[in-house]
């Protein structure tokens, strides 16, 4: 079975420059989770979806981040304009309906803002 | 109120002895569930081990198991006959209710070093 597929896997880009990244979840998971790790804050959740509505966008840093689901299959996180401090690993990860069910985690993109 | 903590930052076993890391969790909900994920270098998340609130038995997966103790509030991972492969990140999450809006809470992770 196809786990959760994120892309990149890595970028490198300027600051001031947009940045898109990639999730494709598990197939029949209806939630999706975007998190963001560093060494200094750990992980952090920035926002996510129920049946592709956003829940909880609470954790978004700023204005300058936004995400959207639009289908089961697909979500982006966007960064514009990045800058440095936004390097992270962004991890996004999916889960099943019904129940307490474990979500499952993409390899991540790993992202440097120059 | 921290919902997850895990209080080892870091710890060191032999090869082939068992460890334990530290899980503590705050809930008022009675249902929720906990979870145990693995991070090796290579940085990917790794689902290990899952424990129901109402579920009797402690769960147990391969040489994972999960000392739930509910009255204390606790959900320690432990890991029999460590292999040098054990050694990554390990982070205690909790979900609760039984519906899919609620977050996951994860603890700030425990850096396990298996010792040749």
């Amino acid at each position: 079975d196809a786990g959760v597929i994120q892309s990149p896997r890595h970028e490198v880009t300027e600051m001031g420059q947009e940045v898109t990244l990639r999730c494709k979840p598990i197939s029949g998971h209806n939630s999706l989770f975007w998190y963001r790790q560093t060494m200094m804050r750990g992980l952090e959740l920035l926002i996510y979806f129920n049946n592709n509505v956003p829940i909880d966008d609470s954790g978004m840093p700023e204005d300058r981040f936004s995400a959207k689901m639009p289908n089961a299959s697909f979500s982006t996180l966007k960064i514009q304009p990045s800058e440095p401090r936004d390097s992270a690993v962004y991890f996004c990860a999916s889960s099943f309906g019904t129940g307490v069910q474990p979500q499952h985690f993409g390899d991540g993109t790993r992202l440097s803002i120059l | 109120a921290q919902k997850i903590t895990q209080t080892q930052p870091g710890m060191f076993v032999q090869e082939k002895e068992a460890v334990t890391l530290d899980c503590t969790y705050d809930t008022s909900d009675p249902s929720y569930g906990l979870f145990w994920y693995k991070q090796p270098s290579s940085g990917e998340m790794i689902f290990l081990i899952y424990q129901g609130s109402y579920d009797q038995q402690n769960a147990t997966e391969g040489r994972y198991s999960l000392n739930f103790q509910k009255a204390r509030k606790s959900a320690n991972l432990v890991i029999s006959a460590s292999q040098l492969g054990d050694s990554a990140m390990y982070f205690c999450a909790m979900r609760e209710g039984t519906d899919n809006f609620n977050k996951f809470y994860f603890g700030s992770g425990t850096k396990l070093n298996v010792k040749p």
